[in-house]
This record gives C-alpha cells, structure tokens and sequence, in this order.
C-alpha cells in the first residue's frame, strides 16, 4: 500500500534531550512537510522540503531542525533549544507543484516529562 | 503570503439537518482549495478539492464544497448530516503561481447531535 508513516505514535522527551521524529513515504512525491498542531491553532509548518538535499524553514522553525537525504525519508529533530515541544505533529508529503492533495501521516503526539 | 480563514471554532447541527463549515482564503495565483477531516489522535484525511470547472465539487462521504471565486471561499456543505461526522475538520489552500506550500486554517469542530 501507498502511504506515508510517522514513528513512533507517542514520545516521551525528558528535559534538555534531543528526538528525531521519523517520517517515511513511498508515494514517490518530491514535496515533504513537517507541521504541528496544538489545541485552537491549527497546523504551523515548522520546515518543508521540495527536493532532496534541500529545504526551507516554516513559520515556527526555532529549536527543530531536518534533513531530507533519501526522497523517501524526512526526519524531524526537536532539539532542547526548542521551549516547548509538547505538541501532535503531524508529517505531510505532496506532489511538488500543481493542484494535489497532500497525504498525512497519523502524527506523532510528544510529551515532555 | 496565503492565509486561510475558518470564522467558527465550532459548528452545532441535528442529525439529519444540513451542515455548512465556511472557509474563505487569500492568494496570488489561482487557488486550490481543500478540505481535510480529522478524528481524534489521527492524520488529517483528505475529503475534496477544487481545480476547475463546476463550482460544486462532490467528495466523500457525501460532503460537498461551494467554490466562489469573486468572494474567495470554499464552504463545505452536506444535505443531511450524520452523528459519525462529527470530526474537525480543516480547510486549506494551495497555489498555482504562487506557494505551493499547503496552507491551512485554524479548524472547525463540527458536533452532529443526535
């Protein structure tokens, strides 16, 4: 089956430690995008890809960061510097141009403990 | 930049009766419009979207979408609604000419009461 896959489903993070959030597709689409959601504000793009071995910052990209070495693949990094990451997130890929959807994968829910 | 706007937090319907979650949006370009559902600690799903033609576009699960083009929105609609509709649900914009990033609105939750 065609999809996109996030991992793993719940995340707990302690104080002042790094996790990388995975996100695989294999819907062969150039365009990728992290996004988070948090209770009555919708979804913020935090990065976004188009093509391999390059992407963009988002709206609220401070304290993440991401690396899109394989086509498939786009790895999220919420990194201490990042104040507060309890949040649902949720990675999204898309064909690059034109009037396609964009398929989600069922999201991430982290917790800081 | 693009932004979408979804002016009710909540929407509140009897089963049975129809349902309107409106949206209206701000692009350069021409605009794709889309609607996305979503339940509970899942992925958003994609429900319809707009490219051209009729300006009544027909999706799943019996929803529909009003495209207007001079008044820049793209309300979701359904004849008769379902206690199983009840969901959040997401309009978003993409654009041609333009970004082609996905741009999203703040979400509707809809309450379908028995």
């Amino acid at each position: 089956d065609g999809g996109i896959t996030q991992s793993p489903k719940y995340l707990f993070r302690k104080e002042g430690q790094n996790v990388t959030l995975s996100c695989e597709q294999n819907l062969n689409h150039d365009a990728m995008y992290w996004y988070r959601q948090d209770p009555g504000q919708g979804l913020r793009l935090i990065y976004y890809s188009q093509i391999v071995n390059d992407f963009q910052k988002g709206d609220i990209a401070e304290g993440y960061s991401v690396s899109r070495e394989k086509k498939e693949s786009f790895p999220l990094t919420v990194t201490s510097a990042q104040k507060n990451p309890t949040a649902f997130y949720l990675c999204a890929s898309s064909e690059g141009q034109g009037r396609t959807e964009a398929f989600f994968g069922q999201g991430t829910r982290l917790t800081v403990v | 930049a693009q932004s979408v706007a979804q002016p009710e937090d909540q929407v509140n319907v009897a089963e049975g009766n129809p349902l309107t979650v409106k949206c209206t949006y701000s692009v350069s370009g021409n605009p794709y419009p889309f609607w996305y559902v979503q339940y509970p600690n899942r992925g958003l799903q994609f429900l319809l979207k707009y490219i051209t033609g009729d300006n009544l576009v027909k999706g799943s699960y019996g929803f529909e979408a009003e495209f207007n083009k001079s008044q820049t929105s793209f309300h979701l609609k359904k004849p008769s609604a379902l206690v199983s509709d009840s969901a959040l649900y997401f309009c978003a914009v993409r654009a041609a000419g333009g970004s082609y990033i996905p741009t999203f609105g703040r979400g509707t939750s809809l309450i379908v009461h028995p």
